[in-house]
């Protein structure tokens, strides 16, 4: 069974960089896109990015400036950094596999920014 | 960007109810579309892909149709492990978009 989950602080200062981390097991990492998708306390869910296992990239186009989003396949895991955070970054950060849909889930890991 | 939008966005029913959930994108999607069930303070489940695929494990009583713009989730009797919010999602163009979620709670 494939399973992912998310590592990163749950803290970040405002202006700073968030980095999250996505450690898949249970299947390949090489195949299929892997996506982001956030979700602000109490709202919706945002998908903010995706990448392939060979690198390519899609972003939210208000996030392009800001986000990266890569894939390192020696150590199974899909890394995630936002540069320049601001309160309205907060939220509710998860990982999921699928090309269109999202099959898979990590569990989510909440990320505020505050001073 | 399409823009998805839900209908109604609060539900109040009883179990054994029959339920119907709206979506609709602001442009053509074909079939491209997914709805998921999330609980609170866990991930969203895809139940339903491209726009009436049951995933598996995910009971019969749920359902998908529609295509174009205007599509509908159905929950033919509803049970007790189904009191959640609902999103659509489309699929068709980056970027993916979501609808703002219906809420399914008990009358």
């Amino acid at each position: 069974q494939v399973q992912l989950q998310e590592s990163g602080p749950g803290l970040v200062k405002p202006s700073e960089t968030l980095s999250l981390t996505c450690s898949v097991s249970g299947g390949p990492i090489n195949s299929h896109y892997w996506n982001w998708i956030r979700q602000a306390p109490g709202k919706g869910l945002e998908w903010i990015g995706c990448v392939y296992f060979s690198g390519s990239t899609n972003y939210i186009p208000s996030l392009k400036n800001r986000l990266t989003i890569s894939v390192d396949t020696s150590k199974n895991q899909i890394s995630l950094k936002l540069k320049s955070v601001t309160a309205a970054d907060t939220a509710v950060y998860y990982c999921a596999r699928g090309d269109y849909y999202f099959t898979y889930w990590g569990q989510g890991i909440p990320v505020t920014v505050s001073s | 960007d399409i823009q998805m939008t839900q209908s109604p966005s609060f539900v109040s029913a009883s179990v054994g109810d029959r339920v119907t959930i709206a979506c609709r994108a602001s442009q053509g999607i074909s079939r491209w579309l997914a709805w998921y069930q999330q609980k609170p303070g866990k991930a969203p489940r895809l139940l339903i892909y491209a726009a009436s695929n049951l995933q598996s494990g995910v009971p019969s009583r749920f359902s998908g149709s529609g295509s174009g713009t205007d599509f509908t989730l159905t929950i033919s009797s509803l049970q007790p492990d189904d009191f959640a919010t609902y999103f659509c999602q489309q699929a068709n163009s980056f970027p993916f978009t979501f609808g703002p979620g219906t809420k399914v709670d008990i009358k």
